[in-house]
């Protein structure tokens, strides 16, 4: 069975600052990676996936395999970047849905 | 383009009675997942209904179930509804079956059972 780990249920960093949310995963198989967010008042919303290799709002994700991890990136904290972080994998031919982690919580300080 | 939209907003049951939670997919998804999230928790995934027939089921019991209809709306059963199911029921829809296609959550609806 997959699961993912975030091993920050809170993370507090001041607007200019670096930014990174851990996500560790377990998987068996080839997974695809995901980080969705929650702004405050809004429903959970796609970030961005491993395979598009995109950046997003200024954020970046980075799948390594070897340390199984796909952690969340961004070099200059904004505070429109407070919100709740969920990463979640996606396994197979997708019946078994998305695996979320507990996520974590971005306060940006100004 | 209309997103995802789920009704009611939110309710409050009483242990033992059952519930019928609804969602309507974005246009042009035929896939829909259910999934609960209990407070402080990642949202958690319940099934997906695909063309109308359940395709995949996380681990949550047989009172738990749905329905997918043709226009690809669905609903989410609950019976014999316990405490520990107070949680907000998220449901997303998808161009496909593939891991790979972004799923589009609803609003949730918040469930309180008392």
């Amino acid at each position: 069975a997959q699961r993912v780990t975030q091993p920050e249920k809170l993370l507090s960093v001041f607007k200019g600052a670096p930014v990174e949310l851990k996500c560790n995963y377990s998987y068996s198989g080839s997974p695809e990676l995901f980080w969705y967010v929650q702004y405050s008042r809004q429903r959970l919303q796609l970030l961005l996936r491993h395979i598009s290799r995109e950046s997003i709002k200024g954020f970046t994700a980075d799948l390594n395999k070897g340390e199984t991890s796909f952690h969340l990136k961004k070099p200059f904290a904004q505070e429109e970047d407070s919100a709740m972080y969920y990463c979640a994998l996606g396994a197979g031919g997708g019946a078994d849905g998305l695996t979320f982690g507990k996520g974590t919580h971005l306060i940006i300080q100004p | 383009e209309t997103g995802v939209t789920q009704s009611p907003t939110h309710l409050i049951k009483t242990r033992g009675q059952q519930v019928t939670l609804r969602c309507s997919s974005q246009s042009g998804h035929n896939t829909v997942s259910w999934y609960q999230q209990a407070l402080g928790q990642g949202p958690q995934f319940i099934f997906q209904y695909y063309r109308e027939e359940e395709n995949g089921r996380g681990n949550f019991p047989p009172r738990f179930s749905g329905l997918q209809f043709p226009n690809y709306s669905s609903e989410l059963n609950v019976n014999a509804l316990e405490l520990d199911d107070s949680a907000l029921y998220l449901c997303a829809s998808s161009q496909g079956l593939a891991a790979g296609y972004e799923q589009y959550f609803g609003p949730g609806t918040r469930l309180t059972v008392t």
